[in-house]
């Protein structure tokens, strides 16, 4: 069974810190695994994601993430947050299958506050 | 040239009333789905439809029902609102990958207020 786990429910950093959201994740196969980024009164926004290939991920807005399979994580970084960073983040995991169509498994969310 | 589209924006009503939420994607995906964010920011997938079946159906009130047209369209239809189905809500595309691997696509919500 897939599931996913936000580890923080809130973070908070200074304008111009690192920023790491954590996520650890359990699949029955090899999953894909997603960040969206959900900006206060706005849609869904794909921030990157992970689909077998190269284990680090770029992603938009300066963001990255790795795959750690030992470990079943696939936290979230950024170098340094900018005050727009601000906002609600969710990481994913998704199995599919032949006949398509996907479970697709969303955390908590994280929400990420940047104080100036 | 948006990729996944929903109208209304913004849908409120009052209880007992029939509702319709419309979803729209050009991506050429075969695979739609329904996501209801509750107030506590928890997203829960509703329906899915693979070529106009329904092949996840998660437990929600048979007041909800979904409709695909076509591969393009999949909508939404609420009969006897309620007042705790306020909540935004999302639609989604993806593509089925031979590897079975997909990414989903999100429209940029609903939100649904029911007085």
């Amino acid at each position: 069974a897939q599931s996913v786990t936000q580890l923080d429910s809130h973070v908070s950093v200074s304008e111009g810190t690192p920023v790491l959201l954590r996520c650890n994740y359990s699949s029955s196969y090899s999953p894909s695994l997603f960040w969206y980024v959900q900006h206060p009164n706005k849609g869904l926004q794909l921030l990157l994601k992970y689909t077998s290939a190269a284990t680090l991920v770029k992603g938009i807005n300066g963001f990255e993430a790795e795959f750690k399979k030992s470990e079943t994580s696939f936290h979230l970084t950024k170098p340094s947050a900018h005050m727009s960073d601000a906002a609600e983040y969710f990481c994913v995991v998704s199995e599919g299958g032949n006949t398509g169509g996907f479970k697709t498994i969303f955390g908590a969310g994280t929400r990420l506050f940047v104080k100036a | 040239d948006t990729a996944v589209s929903q109208t209304p924006k913004y849908l409120v009503t009052q209880m007992g009333n029939d509702k319709s939420i419309k979803c729209e994607q050009n991506l050429g995906h075969d695979t739609m789905y329904w996501y209801k964010q509750d107030s506590k920011k928890f997203l829960k997938i509703m329906f899915s439809y693979n070529n106009k079946e329904l092949i996840i159906n998660e437990t929600v009130p048979n007041r909800f029902s979904p409709k695909s047209p076509d591969k393009a369209h999949l909508n939404l239809h609420i009969n006897s609102l309620e007042l705790g189905d306020s909540a935004v809500y999302f639609c989604a595309s993806s593509l089925s990958l031979p590897d079975g691997r997909e990414t989903q696509y999100f429209g940029p919500g609903t939100r649904l207020l029911v007085l």
